[in-house]
């Protein structure tokens, strides 16, 4: 059974720094893409990063392109999401969603998210 | 990066048929067929229901097709039930190497 699971959320003030986990298993990790996709309270859904199953392909939002910086170990099954200068806009629950290719495709599982409040 | 647009709601009796647009630029659609959809009740997390534009992952009722035309995925849920009251997202890979989601709609069985 896939499982993806999500830690490291809090509450945060703005211009701090955070890190997301996504520990993953139930499948070949480094097999897959990753991806974090967060949703505001109330809101849609955005894509935030996506990392190739050997980190050679890295996209970004433009929201958060220079900010934020996604990475992956393939030894410990985990993705990450290193958000810096964080805004009260950043405020989200923030998914770990597995790729159903190696480099760019559908999500086709999904964590419960963790999630991340960013005030003073 | 804009949002794909979806209406923002849409409604139907049980049994009956409704349909869910999304349009985008040609852009945002890319040339690789990477829309999806994506059913997500109330305090849930995502469930895939759509992937390459009309193909449905396991488990999932084939009262759930996808199409494309030109710059606007569609879709439709047949026989609607009430299980099927949720919000409905589109997704695509862009030509940018970006993913875009649609504002999303809200689907009410009346």
């Amino acid at each position: 059974e896939v499982q993806l699971v999500e830690s490291g959320g809090g509450l945060v003030q703005p211009g701090r720094s955070l890190r997301l986990s996504c520990a993953a298993s139930g499948f070949t990790f480094d097999d897959y893409a990753m991806h974090w996709v967060r949703q505001a309270p109330g809101k849609g859904l955005e894509w935030v990063s996506g990392i190739s199953w050997n980190s050679g392909n890295i996209g970004y939002a433009d929201s958060v392109k220079g900010r934020f910086t996604i990475s992956r170990d393939n030894a410990k099954k985990s993705l990450y999401l290193q958000m810096n200068g964080l805004r009260a806009e950043d405020t989200a629950l923030y998914y770990c969603a597995k790729d159903m290719a190696a480099v760019a495709g559908n999500f086709d599982y999904w964590g419960q998210g963790t999630l991340v409040t960013v005030s003073s | 990066q804009s949002a794909l647009t979806q209406p923002p709601s849409v409604s139907g009796s049980p049994g009956q048929s409704v349909t869910i647009s999304c349009t985008g630029t040609s852009s945002d659609f890319g040339i690789y067929n990477r829309v999806s959809w994506y059913q997500q009740p109330p305090g849930t997390a995502p469930r895939p229901m759509i992937y390459e534009v009309s193909n449905r992952p396991s488990g999932v009722p084939d009262r759930f097709s996808g199409s494309k035309s030109g710059n606007t995925a569609s879709l439709t849920i047949s026989g609607l039930q009430a299980e099927d009251e949720a919000d409905y997202y589109c997704s695509s890979y862009t030509s940018s190497n970006t993913w875009v989601f649609g504002g999303g709609t809200k689907l009410t069985v009346l």
